[in-house]
């Protein structure tokens, strides 16, 4: 079936490091990728996203590219904040497909702490 | 712009006991899901929804129920709660095009059975 597999955490870096946190998806069709942050105590909120291969979705710094050949969607940053620590979920998504559409399939998680 | 709001926040039950988690949403989207997560698991998608009147079961439905009488709500219902239902519970509402799903999401609501 369909599944999303995430680098498992935590992962610790200093202020300004280089983040890589990597993502791999299983699909029959061609869905749609997102990142999701998780902060302490709070909901999950969308980082980033994008539709169809090639496409590199960014914000706050952050940005992953649709590769269709490696199935993977990597998330990255430059240089990282103390105000990044959270936890990082991978996910896909089908459009238009069937009555599940909207269905969200995650993977486990990463945990991200910045130390200063 | 509330977006979508779960209620209530925390709640804590006895083995047997019942409950419904509230998750209501302004955003005029068709589609409502609910999941549950719990350490190393990610999130797994429970009971879902794709319009008033029409639900459909997720990746672990057993022991939940829901219904969809109108596009802005969607509760979530346990009707024996078992510790195994301890977990963190999310609500979604998402819009789909041609290209591309969104989905929002509640702030969650922390469940324990004991």
């Amino acid at each position: 079936g369909d599944s999303v597999t995430q680098m498992e955490g935590p992962v610790t870096l200093s202020e300004e490091a280089f983040l890589t946190i990597n993502c791999t998806y299983t699909a029959t069709g061609y869905p749609s990728l997102f990142w999701y942050v998780q902060y302490p105590g709070e909901g999950l909120q969308l980082l980033l996203k994008a539709t169809k291969a090639d496409d590199k979705g960014s914000n706050k710094g952050f940005e992953a590219t649709y590769r269709k050949e490696t199935t993977s969607f990597h998330l990255e940053k430059g240089s990282v904040q103390v105000s990044d620590s959270a936890v990082y979920f991978c996910a896909l998504a089908f459009m238009n497909y069937g009555g599940s559409q909207g269905n969200l399939i995650f993977g486990k998680g990463t945990k991200l702490s910045v130390k200063p | 712009n509330a977006g979508v709001t779960q209620t209530p926040k925390f709640q804590v039950l006895k083995t047997g006991q019942s409950m419904t988690l509230q998750c209501a949403q302004d955003m005029n989207h068709e589609y409502m899901s609910w999941y549950r997560q719990d350490p190393g698991m990610g999130l797994r998608l429970i009971h879902y929804s794709v319009g008033a009147g029409i639900t459909d079961q997720g990746e672990v439905p057993n022991g939940y129920n829901v219904s969809r009488s109108t596009t802005e709500d969607f509760p979530l219902r346990l009707l024996s709660a078992a510790p195994s239902q301890t977990s963190v519970y999310f609500c979604a509402s998402s819009y789909s095009t041609e290209e591309f799903t969104e989905a929002f999401f509640g702030q969650g609501t922390r469940l324990t059975v004991v």
